[in-house]
């Protein structure tokens, strides 16, 4: 099956502190990924995405990083605030039909 | 306007009984997915539809699940004879249509079977 997979489960940052989340993915078939938050109690929520033909693209606070070389996908948040605190899911398809979360990272902000 | 929504929001069953749980996409949403996220996890893919056809049905954990969705608007995902091992979170997403990446995801229907 597939594999997407995150390589910390946690991190902490002081708020205005910019925050890296990390992602390791597993099949080179992939040519699309997604970055989702999650609130508590809530659904996920989509943040940014990218495709396999990219290696960067920027949102509002966002940047999504793709290195296709080594598997590994990265979400820079700049300026952190209180609300960013979440868990951070990434998600890829070679399909586009089917879809594959990796376990996720909480992200907390420290007022 | 209206996001994707799903009941119960929270589900408590016994052992061996059946569960049927809700999810009525975003108006004009054409692909529709069920996911199951337990405590603490990423999110499973179990199932997609595009329209009222679901092409890939191997993501089900087993034959205890099943799942249709009439009309292609609403779905309906059925757990029967309910286990332990059941108890998660089920998630409804919804996209304009399949090769449109980007899902509307609902608020998840919570079941606990005891």
């Amino acid at each position: 099956g597939e594999s997407v997979g995150l390589h910390l489960p946690t991190l902490s940052v002081q708020e205005g502190d910019n925050s890296i989340i990390n992602c390791a993915y597993s099949n080179s078939a992939s040519d699309y990924f997604i970055w989702y938050k999650q609130e508590s109690g809530k659904g996920p929520q989509f943040i940014i995405d990218i495709r396999s033909n990219m290696d960067k693209r920027q949102g509002q606070r966002v940047t999504v990083l793709l290195n296709k070389t080594v598997k590994h996908l990265s979400l820079q948040i700049a300026a952190t605030q209180p609300g960013d605190s979440a868990v951070y899911f990434c998600a890829e398809t070679p399909s586009g039909n089917q879809f594959y979360f990796g376990t996720g990272t909480s992200l907390t902000v420290i007022p | 306007g209206a996001g994707v929504s799903q009941s119960p929001s929270n589900k408590v069953t016994e052992k061996g009984k059946d569960v049927e749980l809700r999810c009525d996409p975003i108006s004009g949403h054409t692909a529709l997915y069920w996911y199951r996220q337990s405590l603490g996890q990423g999110l499973e893919f179990l199932i997609y539809f595009q329209g009222n056809s679901a092409p890939d049905k191997s993501g089900l954990p087993s034959d205890r699940f099943s799942a249709e969705r009439t009309g292609g608007s609403v779905s309906t995902l059925t757990i029967q004879r309910t286990q332990q091992e059941d108890s998660a979170v089920y998630l409804c997403a919804s996209s304009l249509g399949l090769g449109y990446y980007e899902q509307y995801f609902g608020p998840g229907t919570r079941l606990t079977v005891t």
